[in-house]
């Protein structure tokens, strides 16, 4: 079945320690995103990739940092620079940029500094 | 700034009773898409509901219709018949024609009660 899997579920991170989140489609979907979600503040986005080999930066970029050499895959790396990491990571992808159909998520990983 | 507010962040419903969230959005533009997602528990994003701004019609999906004021920029959800599943949180979603995400609301937690 066709899907986004994002990995792990749970992540525990050290102070200083860069981490990073896998998020791997197989839909062929063109467009991929990384929302973080806190209580009280929705979805808020970070990066977004419309296509392979080129991305940007979201709303709160600033401490995450993201690739996309291949279109199923687009793993986000929490930086030590992110001084408030600890939270819940949704990765999204939809067929195109413009997601007139919406998206379809992952399961996403819960980040939790140590 | 294309911004979208849910103005319930909580609400309280018994099973078998109607429920209606509310959304409203701000955007310059004509043509756009809105959604509602549900949360549950479990934390999977689900789409419940999808609109076209160009269609007046109000979409329907079983229990789940919504209200589309396109001139007072208004989206709500209407939930029928409310089920003890339908207990999670609802976020309202917004993308417009040249957008590249989604602009998600801050979301209505949504508690169906025998």
């Amino acid at each position: 079945d066709g899907g986004i899997t994002q990995s792990p579920k749970y992540l525990f991170r050290k102070e200083g320690q860069n981490v990073t989140l896998s998020c791997e489609q197989n839909l062929n979907h063109d467009a991929m995103y990384w929302y973080r979600q806190d209580p009280g503040q929705g979805l808020r986005l970070i990066y977004y990739s419309q296509i392979v080999n080129d991305f940007q930066k979201g709303d709160i970029a600033e401490g995450y940092s993201v690739s996309r050499e291949k279109k199923e895959s687009f793993p986000l790396t929490v930086t030590s620079a992110q001084k408030n990491p600890t939270a819940f990571y949704l990765c999204a992808s939809s067929m195109s940029g413009t997601a007139p159909y919406g998206y379809t998520f992952g399961s996403g990983t819960r980040l939790t500094v140590v | 700034a294309q911004t979208v507010t849910q103005s319930q962040p909580e609400m309280s419903v018994q099973e078998a009773e109607t429920v209606t969230l509310s959304c409203t959005y701000d955007t310059s533009e004509s043509n756009y898409y809105l959604f509602w997602y549900k949360q549950p528990p479990s934390r999977q994003m689900i789409l419940v509901i999808r609109q076209e701004a160009y269609k007046q019609q109000n979409a329907t999906e079983n229990r789940f219709s919504v209200n589309f004021q396109k001139a007072a920029k208004s989206f709500s959800l209407k939930i029928s018949d409310s089920q003890l599943g339908d207990t999670a949180m609802y976020f309202c979603a917004f993308i417009s024609n040249s957008g590249y995400a989604l602009n998600f609301g801050k979301g209505t937690s949504l508690l169906v009660t025998p």
